[in-house]
């Protein structure tokens, strides 16, 4: 299967800090989705996004379609102790249904 | 709309002995999937539906594994007979028509623990 890879892996930052993710792929995709998960729930899509270059907006997240179409990136401004959980990335080659999903990057905001 | 809905929550069984996990997808979503998720693995996509037709089941570890979805709302995913590598979450997800981009709605999962 298509081999997505995000960084960082884990990552403990103060409330109120910016946060920024990203996640690669080896293969040009032809949809991005960034989702959260909440512990002991499952994952819960956040933003979308359809085309090459695109930046896309829910609230505090902000999620951008890179270029290349090979990477896309997820960033958080003012963290609060709420955005605790794991966010995963999740791409969509364009051919057939389905999304290849991330390893995952946990985010620990300390109060 | 009550998403879609996992049964059970969790699941306690011994090694050996047949587990069912069930699944009801949003109303309306013609695709359905079933993905397992461990620490080692992250999510793992088992097996997929579109209009409950197997598409692609090239994910399922073993013929120990087996899915069915007879109608379009429910599914099940049996495991038989189960081992203790088996534990997981299994997530059901399901997604509706309209083309490409459609993100899929996850359920809560099933916990499963094979002692």
């Amino acid at each position: 299967g298509q081999q997505l890879n995000q960084s960082p892996q884990s990552m403990f930052i103060q409330e109120g800090e910016d946060v920024s993710m990203n996640c690669t792929s080896s293969s040009i995709f032809n949809t991005w989705l960034w989702y959260k998960q909440d512990p002991g729930e499952g994952p819960v899509l956040l933003i979308a996004l359809y085309k090459a270059g695109e930046l896309t907006s829910n609230g505090r997240l902000t999620a951008q379609f890179g270029i290349t179409r090979k990477d896309s990136f997820l960033n958080i401004s003012a963290s609060i102790p709420s955005d605790v959980g794991i966010y995963f990335c999740a791409g969509q080659p364009g051919t057939g249904n389905q999304f290849y999903f991330g390893t995952g990057t946990s985010l620990t905001v300390i109060p | 709309d009550a998403g879609v809905i996992q049964s059970p929550r969790h699941e306690v069984t011994e090694m050996g002995q047949e587990v069912t996990l069930r699944c009801k997808p949003i109303s309306g979503h013609n695709s359905l999937f079933w993905y397992r998720q461990t620490m080692m693995r992250g999510l793992e996509l088992l097996i997929y539906f579109n209009n409950n037709v197997p598409i692609d089941d090239s994910g399922m570890p073993e013929d120990r594994f087996s899915a069915k979805m007879p109608n379009a709302s429910f599914s099940t995913l049996k495991i038989q007979p189960s081992e203790p590598r088996d534990s997981a979450v299994y997530f059901c997800a399901s997604r509706g028509g309209g083309g490409l981009g459609y993100g899929y709605t996850f359920g809560s999962g099933t916990r499963l623990t094979v002692v």
